[in-house]
């Protein structure tokens, strides 16, 4: 199968800092999402984006398809933004392949 | 609309019994998928399911099996559980492509 990496694997953060996750995939794919995955195990979909750039408060995300690469911005961080972030990627019949994420911790 | 449900939150069981999870998916949605979440081998795909057929299935043993039925609530069954199974049990649905996942249900085998 397709597989994903993810970096950096740990990041800590003072609070008000930026931050930039990357996910690389080592084929192409016909879709691509952001999740953070909360303390109690809920992955929450951040961005469905398969190419392109999307914005969303102090979150955006942009995919580089033919380069098979995906990068998630955190601007002006907070504390609620610590947790795990995953990419998954599909390529067909909607079967995910998830990277193994990035741990982000952000200290007041 | 509600989000994606799954049932129970929490489960204990010992080895070799069997389980059963349920999900329910968010109203409109024809595809559920299930994920198994443990801490050395990460997120995986388990199998897919659309309009009651199993569309595409993950590298996970027989003991792992699962239906849809016509409202497209979902249930994957774990017989003869070994500790190993012990994982967060994740179900997405989707309606195009965009994935929507439940809370999950968190298997603990002793």
């Amino acid at each position: 199968g397709i597989q994903v990496e993810q970096s950096p694997p740990d990041l800590i953060l003072q609070e008000g800092a930026n931050s930039t996750l990357r996910c690389n995939f080592s084929d192409s794919v016909n879709n691509l999402q952001w999740f953070h995955q909360n303390p109690w195990g809920q992955l929450i979909n951040l961005f469905y984006i398969p190419s392109g750039t999307k914005q969303n408060g102090r979150l955006s995300a942009t995919t580089v398809a033919t380069e098979r690469y995906s990068l998630l911005y955190i601007s002006s961080s907070q504390t609620t933004d610590s947790g795990v972030y995953f990419c998954a990627v599909e390529q067909t019949g909607n079967q995910f392949y998830f990277g193994t994420g990035t741990s982000l911790t952000v200290i007041p | 609309k509600a989000g994606v449900t799954q049932t129970p939150r929490y489960l204990i069981k010992t080895r070799g019994q069997q389980v059963t999870l349920s999900c329910s998916p968010i109203s409109g949605h024809r595809s559920v998928s299930w994920y198994q979440q443990t801490p050395g081998q990460g997120l995986q795909f388990l199998f897919e399911y659309f309009s009651e057929t199993q569309r595409n299935k993950g590298n996970f043993p027989g003991r792992f099996s699962g239906r849809q039925f016509s409202n497209s609530r979902s249930e994957m069954n774990v017989s003869t559980l070994e500790l190993g199974d012990s994982a967060l049990y994740l179900c997405a649905s989707s309606q195009d492509r965009e994935q929507f996942f439940g809370p999950g249900t968190r298997l603990t085998v002793l």
